[in-house]
């Protein structure tokens, strides 16, 4: 397996304000991503983190709401920027192995609500 | 497209077998991955299918048929533990598109 660590694992923010969720994963992860998840819902990819580069972004997420940085191969952050009641969900990081490219390992998550 | 299509609930007795299917648009597809998710926790992969047939893990199997564009997870001699979200997904470029999710109610 891989070991994933987020935080923080939750907060309460008020509108209009951001925040930068942070992901560490071990050495053994190549690729990283972000997803979000609505309580009850699936999971929607947001972006590929690439490192050292500008992240892969999926349709309906722009990096100036979502910027992700990667400086080095273990660790990644993802911001929510000027957030709104909408924003309230849960943000997870994932990350595939070098040896094991078709699992993916996913962070604890982080509950986020915004007031 | 490349969306998969779950039933949204599935129930069962401990000790029972379930089986949760899962369909998908066969535009630009590699292989079927199932995750499981317990309330509160993190997605954990448990198969992942490229070729059609059955891959069996202990009490979990997983199946797949190109030609059908159709898959699914066995889950047998079901425990009150497996009470969860199941997710079949399938590969985006590198990353994962996942279905809308499975819940799994195992009583007693």
């Amino acid at each position: 397996s891989a070991v994933i660590s987020q935080k923080p694992s939750r907060d309460i923010c008020q509108r209009g304000t951001s925040l930068t969720i942070q992901c560490q994963v071990d050495s053994q992860v190549t690729m990283m991503f972000w997803y979000r998840q609505q309580p009850g819902q699936s999971l929607t990819l947001i972006a590929t983190a690439n490192q050292g580069s500008e992240a892969t972004y999926e349709s309906g997420f722009v990096i100036d709401k979502f910027p992700i940085s990667r400086p080095n191969l273990t660790f990644s952050t993802l911001t929510v920027s000027n957030m709104s009641p909408e924003d309230s969900s849960i943000y997870l990081c994932s990350g595939t192995r070098v040896d094991s490219y078709n699992e993916q390992f996913f962070g604890p998550g982080t509950r986020l609500t915004v007031l | 497209g490349q969306s998969l299509e779950q039933p949204s609930e599935v129930t069962a007795v401990e000790g029972a077998i379930v089986q949760i299917n899962c369909t998908y648009q066969t535009s630009g597809f590699y292989g079927l991955s199932w995750y499981q998710q317990h309330d509160g926790g993190a997605p954990t992969f448990l198969s992942y299918n490229a070729l059609d047939g059955l891959e069996e893990t202990g009490r979990f199997s997983s199946f797949l048929s190109r030609s059908d564009s159709y898959g699914y997870l066995l889950l047998q001699e079901l425990q009150m533990k497996d009470s969860a979200s199941y997710f079949c997904s399938r590969k985006a470029g590198t990353a994962l598109i996942f279905g809308k999710g499975t819940t799994l109610s195992v009583s007693s």
